[in-house]
């Protein structure tokens, strides 16, 4: 069934790295996505990844891909207060009649301390 | 980048009364839009797929005679929650569809319900 896994919370001090993981149900999703959400706010979206991609690099974000594990992970470098929020991952189901829908998972609450 | 707009930005109503929520797209054409449901500290749950012109899709335990779904344009798409309850207080979020690039969805900022 549809279901996407991620670690509820992660304290990390300002400055550091931060990893947010992710496991995923379906072999065959194309895109994997991060989005951001701050608080009382949508969604933003970060990144995303082709699944025949290992790795990708953004400016402070770099999202590692294990097909084989259906393993997410989304780090980022130099962690900011500002980096505060919540962290949803999602992957893309095709759904019978030609769109797709997105699966997120539950959202890692990421809290920067000095 | 592609702005998707909610409006309102929150509401608060009465039990028994209904309730609109307007989804736009200002910079692009959405012929398929998304209508979320957060609960506190929750994840989105997928309510339905609106297709301008057409039907709205609703997932599995969603009530389509309570949460209507209109797609009237190609950059509007409405949620009216019927008869609302306490029960319905929440953070409705929609997403609209850019079909070019990766296929992504555009996510507005949400409307906070509050039913009394």
């Amino acid at each position: 069934g549809e279901d996407v896994e991620q670690s509820l919370f992660l304290s990390v001090r300002e400055g550091d790295s931060s990893v947010i993981n992710c496991t995923y149900t379906d072999s065959s999703s194309t895109y994997l996505y991060w989005y951001k959400q701050e608080p009382g706010a949508g969604l933003q979206l970060l990144t995303y990844i082709f699944s025949n991609m290992d790795m990708k690099q953004d400016q402070r974000l770099t999202v590692l891909l294990n097909k084989k594990d259906k393993h997410l992970s989304l780090r980022i470098a130099d962690t900011q207060t500002g980096d505060s929020a919540i962290y949803f991952c999602a992957e893309r189901w095709g759904v019978p009649g030609g769109y797709n829908k997105l699966i997120f998972g539950a959202g890692t609450r990421l809290a920067v301390h000095p | 980048g592609a702005v998707v707009s909610q409006h309102p930005s929150r509401v608060i109503c009465k039990s028994g009364t209904s309730v609109k929520i307007e989804c736009r797209s200002l910079d692009f054409q959405a012929t398929t839009m998304f209508w979320y449901r957060q609960f506190p500290k929750q994840s989105l749950m997928l309510m339905a797929t609106s297709n301008e012109g057409s039907k709205a899709t609703y997932e599995q335990g969603v009530e389509k005679d309570k949460f209507l779904i209109n797609h009237a344009s190609l950059t509007l798409s409405t949620l009216t929650v019927t008869s609302a309850h306490p029960e319905d207080s929440s953070f409705y979020i929609c997403s609209a569809r850019e079909p070019r690039g990766v296929d992504e969805q555009y996510f507005g900022p949400g409307t906070r319900l509050t039913v009394t």
